[in-house]
């Protein structure tokens, strides 16, 4: 099984300022045949399902605010909010869709400093 | 639009069986595979298989092989999960998630709202 591995576990930013958060898979989820990397983001709030926010590692879903951007090839991905807002408070999932089993990274924790 | 809609929440006794369905509205059901994960209170996401509508076809992760069926029935474009001899900690909130395109694998999007399975004595 791919492993996905994200940093860190929990995060407090100000208010506008910049949040960075990590993943890292076990192996390369590189699909040669598309060149994609088959990552997507997820956003969690209280109470509420997950909400798709990014795919192929950097595609905007439909919607999101362009505050939030992904990056990263191969293993090691990345997912920013360039100027937090109050209502990114969440908890954020990264996800390998590359093989089965789909596996997910333990989530990480947003929290307005 | 796009929606899936998710049975009410349920309480089950320690082996037990719980069935939890996925009404999904909006697209063509047997076009898009469904997959179901699962959240325990204040965990992550654990993903526990799919299934194509089409075909009816199932697969599921090794940890669920043996207790858990993924069925579906096209005619009212629902589908199933069906998870067996509960305990415990298979208290948690169970959430159907249709994969976003019709070829390869993709993320998942949408989901349901989530139906809240209590294994409790």
């Amino acid at each position: 099984d791919i492993v996905m591995t994200q940093s860190p576990d929990s995060l407090a930013v100000s208010l506008g300022e910049r949040a960075t958060i990590n993943c890292k898979s076990s192996q390369s989820i590189l699909y040669r045949s598309n060149n994609k990397n088959h990552l997507a983001w997820y956003q969690q709030k209280p109470g509420q399902p997950p909400k798709l926010l990014i795919y192929w590692t950097s595609t905007r879903e439909s919607g999101v605010p362009e505050r939030f951007s992904g990056s990263g090839s191969g293993t090691d991905f990345t997912l920013t909010i360039s100027s937090l807002q109050a209502e990114d408070v969440a908890v954020y999932y990264c996800q390998q869709y590359y093989t089965t089993p789909r596996t997910f990274g333990q989530g990480t924790r947003l929290e307005i400093k | 639009q796009v929606q899936l809609v998710q049975s009410g929440a349920e309480v089950k006794k320690p082996g037990a069986s719980v069935k939890v369905s996925c009404k999904a509205a909006g697209y063509t059901f047997t076009d898009y595979n469904i997959h179901w994960v699962r959240q325990a209170p204040g965990q992550g996401l654990e993903w526990m298989g799919w299934i194509n509508p089409k075909s009816g076809d199932a697969k599921y992760a090794q940890k669920f092989q043996g207790r858990v069926t993924m069925t579906r029935d096209t005619p009212i474009t629902t589908g199933y999960m069906e998870l067996s001899s509960l305990k415990s900690d298979d208290t948690a909130m169970y959430y159907c998630a249709r994969e976003a395109t019709t070829i390869g694998s993709a993320e998942f999007d949408p989901w349901g709202q989530g139906t809240l399975v209590t294994v409790s004595s």
